[in-house]
């Protein structure tokens, strides 16, 4: 069974700072991966999304990179503003009948200005 | 062009009565999914539909849940006899088509509570 863990549950950094945020999944059979924006009370919105043959993907200052052998997926967020603030969300594509996501805990990022 | 729609945005019952969850997927998606968030808990896959079909339910809740996605009009996500647990976001999304390259894209939500 499919597994998604994503560390840390939270995390609160002063505004400019680059970070990461950790992805972790038990079965390395998936098809995509993707990261995910949550704010409160909203819907999630898809940021990035990786293919099981590629290696990374880039949009602005955010990159994701994937490494399907050891199971991890990192999100980096360069420069971080105050509006980066949020939970993100990293789910994997498994094909088990049909294509379905299987999300992780998330982690709620603050951004202090 | 317009997103994942779902309404209603929030929906309060009392216990013992029905739920109807609609979502209006995004302009030529034809592959719609629902998705359950519990408080403090991640989301978790109900069901995946195509038009007039029911192609996965094995994230559903054996009784009183159903989904429908019929030829014309919203998908349909229907709960019978709510109880305190069914209180949670139920999150629509929808797909140009079922490859790995095809991301999924969300509605905000519908939260349920239970009185």
């Amino acid at each position: 069974k499919q597994e998604v863990t994503q560390i840390p549950a939270a995390l609160s950094v002063p505004e400019g700072e680059n970070l990461v945020l950790n992805c972790s999944f038990t079965d390395s059979a998936i098809y995509n991966l993707q990261w995910f924006r949550q704010d409160p009370g909203k819907g999630l919105t898809s940021l990035l999304l990786i293919q099981s043959s590629q290696r990374e993907q880039t949009s602005g200052r955010l990159n994701a990179s994937l490494d399907k052998s050891s199971g991890r997926s990192t999100l980096y967020i360069a420069a971080s503003q105050p509006g980066d603030s949020a939970t993100y969300l990293c789910a994997v594509v498994i094909i088990q009948g049909a294509q379905k996501l299987v999300f992780g805990q998330g982690t709620r990022l603050t951004i202090n200005p | 062009n317009a997103g994942v729609m779902q309404n209603p945005r929030h929906l309060v019952r009392r216990r013992g009565q029905e739920a109807r969850l609609r979502c209006s997927p995004m302009k030529g998606h034809s592959h719609v999914y629902w998705y359950r968030q519990l408080p403090e808990e991640g989301l978790k896959f109900m069901v995946y539909l195509q038009k007039e079909n029911i192609i996965d339910e094995s994230g559903m809740p054996k009784e009183r849940f159903s989904a429908e996605f019929p030829k014309e009009g919203p998908s349909i996500l229907r709960i019978q006899q709510v109880v305190r647990g069914d209180s949670a976001a139920y999150f629509c999304a929808s797909s140009l088509g079922s490859g790995s390259n095809q991301p999924q894209h969300f509605g905000d939500g519908t939260r349920l509570s239970i009185l």
